[in-house]
């Protein structure tokens, strides 16, 4: 069974950091492209980072791109969430979820995810 | 960045037909996936792909898409369709990978 389970949330002031994780089981974690969704309360569902399976390729939502940073260990099937300079707008909870098989378009396999709120 | 635009409610009496759409320029190059997302939970993969379903989504579940929109239908809705949906696709408007969802649609089963 596919599980994704997220942790590292928490409350952090204004320009504070923070590092989620997100531990894989279940499938060949090193073969699967990986993802940071976040939702903010009430709101709805905004991609925030993407990693490709050997940890080669990255990309960024423009709205956290230079405050976060996106990473892998594929020896531990485990993805991380670096995030920095963090704002109000970034209180949300944050999701890890799995691409499809393939490279593909979709996300197969969401976590639990954890709440970050920032606030003073 | 794209932007796909969704209806934010739709309702739907017991055991009728729903469509939920989706409009946004990726969808022209993009197919678009579906997740319902129940209050209190993560969301869950129910279409991708041309119209695919994932393990386990009833097949009262179907996607379509037609130019730049996408829609999914609900045939013979039931009270646990109550739900967010939400669409999704690649984002075509930038010059790097990245994903771009809808707003949601909150069906109500009456």
């Amino acid at each position: 069974e596919v599980q994704l389970v997220e942790s590292g949330g928490g409350l952090v002031q204004p320009g504070g950091s923070l590092r989620l994780s997100c531990a894989a089981s279940g499938f060949t974690f090193s073969s699967y492209e990986m993802n940071w969704v976040r939702q903010a309360p009430g709101k709805g569902l905004e991609w925030v980072s993407y990693i490709s399976s050997s940890g080669s390729t990255i990309y960024y939502a423009d709205s956290v791109k230079g405050r976060f940073t996106i990473s892998r260990d594929n020896a531990k099937n485990s993805l991380y969430l670096q995030m920095n300079s963090l704002r109000a707008e970034d209180t949300a909870v944050y999701y890890c979820a799995r691409n499809g098989k393939g490279a593909a378009d979709y996300f197969d396999y969401w976590g639990q995810g954890t709440l970050v709120t920032v606030s003073s | 960045s794209s932007e796909l635009t969704q209806d934010p409610a739709v309702s739907v009496a017991l055991g009728q037909t729903v469509r939920i759409t989706c409009q946004g320029d990726s969808l022209r190059s993009y197919y678009a996936s579906w997740y319902q997302q129940k209050p209190g939970q993560a969301p869950v993969l129910v279409i991708y792909g041309k119209n695919n379903r994932p393990s386990g989504i009833p097949d009262r579940f179907s996607g379509s898409s037609s130019g730049n929109t996408a829609s999914l239908t609900i045939t013979g809705a039931q009270a646990e369709d109550e739900a967010d949906y939400y669409c999704n696709s690649r984002d075509s408007s930038g010059n790097h990978l990245a994903w771009v969802f809808g707003g949601g649609t909150k069906l109500t089963v009456l």
